[in-house]
């Protein structure tokens, strides 16, 4: 059974902080990693797909990096905005299919 | 352009009610998949549509869940004699490739809230 995990679960920030979170994926039978954005009631939204060990990729205040030999990806999101507030999702692609985490879910208060 | 689109946005049942669940993919694309997510959870693979084929359905978690795509494009997923635990989201996403090609992003309906009361 294949086990994706994220950290924090949830997470609370001002407006104005930096804060980063953790997706953990097997390191076995990699394929890509996808990082999705979702907004309540909206649906989940494409933020990076990644490939090769070492990877980083930046939209805007939102960036990735990625380690396929340790299996963990970092997102970052610099002086984070209320806008930013949803749930982020990594998706673990080996193939043949797609295996999520649970999720981190970040508010940002103004 | 438009995106996946799912209808109903809600849906709430009686245990032991039929429902049915539709999904409208972005046009030309090859696959389609379909999930279920749990309050709390992360969305859970149930099934996989190669245009028509139904490639993958492992992730049903009874014969109580069906699915199709009959020409390929709208997909429904049926669920019959609707139980408590499935109460979910529902999430469809479209593909333009096969799951197997590495340029496989996936774009997602908005979902489903199915509550079975």
């Amino acid at each position: 059974i294949l086990n994706v995990e994220q950290s924090p679960q949830s997470l609370h920030v001002q407006e104005g902080d930096s804060t980063n979170f953790t997706c953990s994926f097997p390191s076995s039978n990699f394929y890509a990693l996808h990082w999705y954005r979702w907004e309540t009631a909206k649906s989940p939204e494409a933020l990076f797909v990644m490939t090769l060990n070492g990877d980083e990729k930046k939209k805007g205040r939102i960036s990735a990096t990625l380690n396929t030999k340790e299996g963990y990806s970092y997102l970052y999101i610099k002086g984070s905005q209320p806008e930013d507030s949803a749930t982020y999702l990594c998706a673990f692609n080996y193939g043949q299919n797609f295996v999520f985490g649970p999720g981190t879910r970040l508010s940002v208060l103004p | 352009g438009a995106g996946v689109s799912q209808s109903p946005r809600y849906k709430v049942a009686k245990r032991g009610q039929d429902v049915a669940l539709r999904c409208d993919p972005i046009s030309g694309h090859v696959s389609l998949f379909w999930y279920q997510q749990a309050l709390g959870q992360g969305p859970e693979f149930l099934t996989y549509f190669q245009n028509e084929a139904q490639l993958d359905k492992s992730g049903l978690p009874s014969d109580r869940f069906f699915a199709e795509r009959p020409e390929g494009s709208v997909s429904t997923l049926k669920i019959q004699r609707t139980q408590q635990e499935d109460s979910a989201v529902y999430l469809c996403a479209s593909s333009l490739y096969n799951r197997e090609d590495s340029k496989n992003i996936q774009y997602f309906g908005a979902g489903t809230r199915l509550s079975v009361l």
